[in-house]
């Protein structure tokens, strides 16, 4: 069965460092998501990704983060100047159209020191 | 906005039923979801509502009355592997948010011999 796949699946950087999570969405979909949960919290939305535009955004999404669908498969978060606050499970989520259900990605676990 | 509200922590019996209850207030709404997430994995999904009704996949079945903002999950034949974190999510029906999912805080089922 396909799946979301992530890269990688833990990530430790230190303050100010730039980090680069990577995702393979589902080979079909056209729809994409970056949502992250802070250790015990609710899972946040983030963005949404269609027609290798950005179509949302939250508040949480601010100048530091971007995203990218460099080609065909990949579809990228970048946070150019990572905080504490900004460590958390990020997933990557794949829909085939914008009413269907989406696909979890495993997660990366980022960890900002 | 969107106000997702469900019970932090249920406990229930190998084989017996439990019923996970989400209410919501949001200014537009188009679709229900749940999903199951086990500690340190990603949320897999469960079941989708967007019309009023019972749908049911299996042993698990979801409601959802729109006119009072309400929707509960139904677990039968619990088994141990069911002991986990469900989450409600709302999707936002405005035209700039088709996808977005905005998720509850999740409740703990734990599943006792």
């Amino acid at each position: 069965e396909p799946e979301v796949t992530q890269t990688p699946s833990h990530q430790v950087t230190q303050m100010g460092q730039e980090v680069i999570l990577r995702c393979v969405p589902i080979s079909n979909h056209l729809y994409f998501y970056w949502y992250r949960q802070i250790l015990g919290q609710k899972v946040e939305f983030l963005v949404s990704f269609y027609n290798n535009e950005i179509s949302e955004k939250s508040e949480i999404f601010d100048d530091q983060f971007s995203v990218e669908r460099p080609d065909g498969s990949n579809f990228t978060l970048k946070i150019r100047s990572t905080k504490l606050e900004d460590s958390a499970m990020y997933f990557c989520a794949s829909s085939p159209g914008p009413y269907n259900e989406q696909f979890f990605g495993p997660g990366t676990r980022l960890t900002v020191l | 906005g969107q106000n997702i509200d469900q019970p932090t922590e249920m406990t229930a019996t190998e084989g017996a039923i439990v019923q996970i209850n989400c209410t919501y207030q949001t200014s537009g709404f188009n679709g229900l979801f749940w999903y199951q997430q086990h500690a340190g994995e990603a949320p897999t999904f469960l079941s989708y509502n967007v019309l009023d009704g019972l749908e049911e996949k299996g042993r698990f079945s979801s409601f959802l009355s729109r006119s009072k903002g309400y929707s509960y999950l139904l677990l039968k034949e619990l088994q141990m592997k069911d002991s986990a974190s469900y989450l409600c999510a709302v999707r936002d029906s405005t035209t700039d948010s088709w996808g977005k999912l905005q998720f509850g805080a999740g409740t703990q089922v734990v599943v006792t011999p």
